[in-house]
């Protein structure tokens, strides 16, 4: 079946330092790709869409230039937290559709990145 | 914006026993999944449902779509320790567009 990468699984880091998480279509193209965040013990939210060779469309109350995503191919899209602060401490998730399909119904997860922020 | 309620949002039960966790929304829904995720982990894709009235079945869960599709149910039968974990609806409003989840209902099971 078709699998998902995200990289690093886990991350500590000091506060005001970037950090970048991959997500990666193994074997299959996506053009569109969904980062969430989830905090402990609650649901995923939906943080941005991400396409293909333009720019990512932003959620309500995220900040775009406080996590730039970048999704330069048909296999990899980027989040980057900028200047992480501990409130950015989260469980980061992407999401990749199938471009072939074109539906939900082959949409496919990461394993996600725990992200800590001393 | 779309809600999507989930309950209940905890959950704790004894080995054996049945549960039921609803999903509902306000708006008709173009599909509906349901996951399961451990912690740590990303979800995990149980059954995805499109039709309404539909009825599917995997093992000891039954999952249900209401026929005007703005509702769902996830049916557990004699549970087991095994069991134990966040249990998530996830919908699609409009296809091609993005998931949106519920709050997620975490279910425990004891021996």
């Amino acid at each position: 079946g078709a699998v998902v990468s995200q990289h690093p699984s886990r991350v500590i880091c000091k506060s005001g330092t970037s950090v970048k998480i991959e997500c990666r279509s193994l074997d299959f193209q996506a053009t569109t790709m969904f980062w969430y965040r989830q905090f402990p013990k609650q649901s995923l939210m939906l943080m941005a869409t991400s396409n293909e060779g333009s720019k990512a469309t932003y959620e309500q109350g995220v900040e775009k230039d406080k996590f730039l995503i970048n999704h330069a191919s048909l296999t990899l899209s980027t989040l980057t937290v900028t200047s992480a602060h501990p409130e950015d401490s989260s469980f980061y998730i992407c999401s990749a559709r199938e471009a072939a399909t074109g539906s939900n119904e082959k949409l496919f997860f990461g394993s996600g990145t725990q992200l800590s922020v001393l | 914006t779309q809600l999507l309620e989930q309950s209940p949002q905890f959950l704790s039960i004894q080995e054996g026993e049945n549960l039921t966790v609803y999903c509902n929304s306000s708006s008709v829904f173009s599909s509906l999944q349901w996951y399961r995720q451990e912690p740590g982990e990303g979800p995990v894709l149980l059954v995805t449902v499109v039709t309404g009235g539909e009825v599917k079945k995997l093992k000891r869960l039954t999952f249900q779509f209401g026929d005007a599709r703005k509702d769902s149910s996830l049916h557990i039968t004699a549970a087991q320790p095994g069991d134990t974990g966040l249990y998530l609806c996830a919908a699609c409003y409009q296809a091609g567009t993005a998931l949106i989840f519920g709050k997620g209902t975490t279910l425990s099971v004891s021996s």
